[in-house]
């Protein structure tokens, strides 16, 4: 079993629309959270992190965190064209550990 | 924000000759890199970790005398894949974290990947 699981999709949604993203997790020594959003043919990027559980936003972006539930969400408001691309979620025990990456959800915003 | 690059971008090469793939934080120093391998439609698996001046740690699975990793200063990591072999046809991308941010979140800052060919 994968220590993240998130659903490749691809999951399809007209612009303006909220997308909706979710990883599980197993590993409860997980402390840090992170979206990365990644363009074809290119490196991640770090979009949030976040530290145990609960809610952080960033502009348009939304993490959510679980730990009850083992359960992360990133929400992305009035979707633009621009966020196509694929979104992964990564867990890590501690700020120095090794990431462990879910398999990464495409994401296709239609004009 | 910081940058990480990797050279070349992508690369084809014959069957049993040897790549080297480099990694530089541009602007930034860095004890720790990371190699991954992503293939299409799948997630980054992370093969090693590389720290500055001591040898690599490699995850389970991963062939070390196949995957030669040095990193030699604190802003060049090297990932040599010896004798490729079609099914070592992959996305490559390596990462840095930032030295000397002890007690905050040390972000791994990805480069932008190498695409590897064997024909």
């Amino acid at each position: 079993q994968k220590e993240v699981e998130q659903d490749p999709g691809p999951l399809s949604v007209p612009e303006g629309a909220i997308v909706s993203l979710n990883c599980t997790y197993s590993n409860s020594a997980f402390q840090y959270f992170m979206w990365y959003r990644q363009y074809s043919r290119k490196g991640p990027e770090l979009l949030m992190y976040t530290y145990s559980s609960g809610n952080k936003e960033d502009g348009r972006f939304t993490a959510q965190v679980d730990k009850s539930s083992k359960y992360i969400s990133l929400f992305i408001r009035d979707s633009q064209p621009s966020d196509s691309a694929t979104y992964l979620c990564a867990s890590r025990r501690d700020s120095w550990g090794k990431l462990q990456f879910g398999a990464g959800t495409q994401v296709v915003v239609t004009p | 924000g910081a940058v990480v690059s990797q050279h070349p971008s992508w690369v084809i090469c014959k069957s049993g000759t040897s790549v080297k793939i480099e990694c530089r934080s541009l602007d930034f120093q860095a004890t720790t890199m990371f190699w991954y391998r992503q293939f299409p439609k799948q997630s980054l698996m992370l093969m090693a970790t590389s720290n500055e001046g001591s040898k690599a740690t490699y995850e389970q699975g991963v062939e070390k005398d196949k995957f030669l990793i040095n990193h030699a200063s604190l802003t060049l990591s090297t990932l040599t894949v010896t004798s490729a072999h079609p099914e070592d046809s992959s996305f490559y991308i390596c990462s840095a974290s930032p030295s000397g941010r002890a007690g905050s979140y040390n972000e791994q800052f990805f480069g932008p990947g190498t695409r590897l060919t064997v024909l």
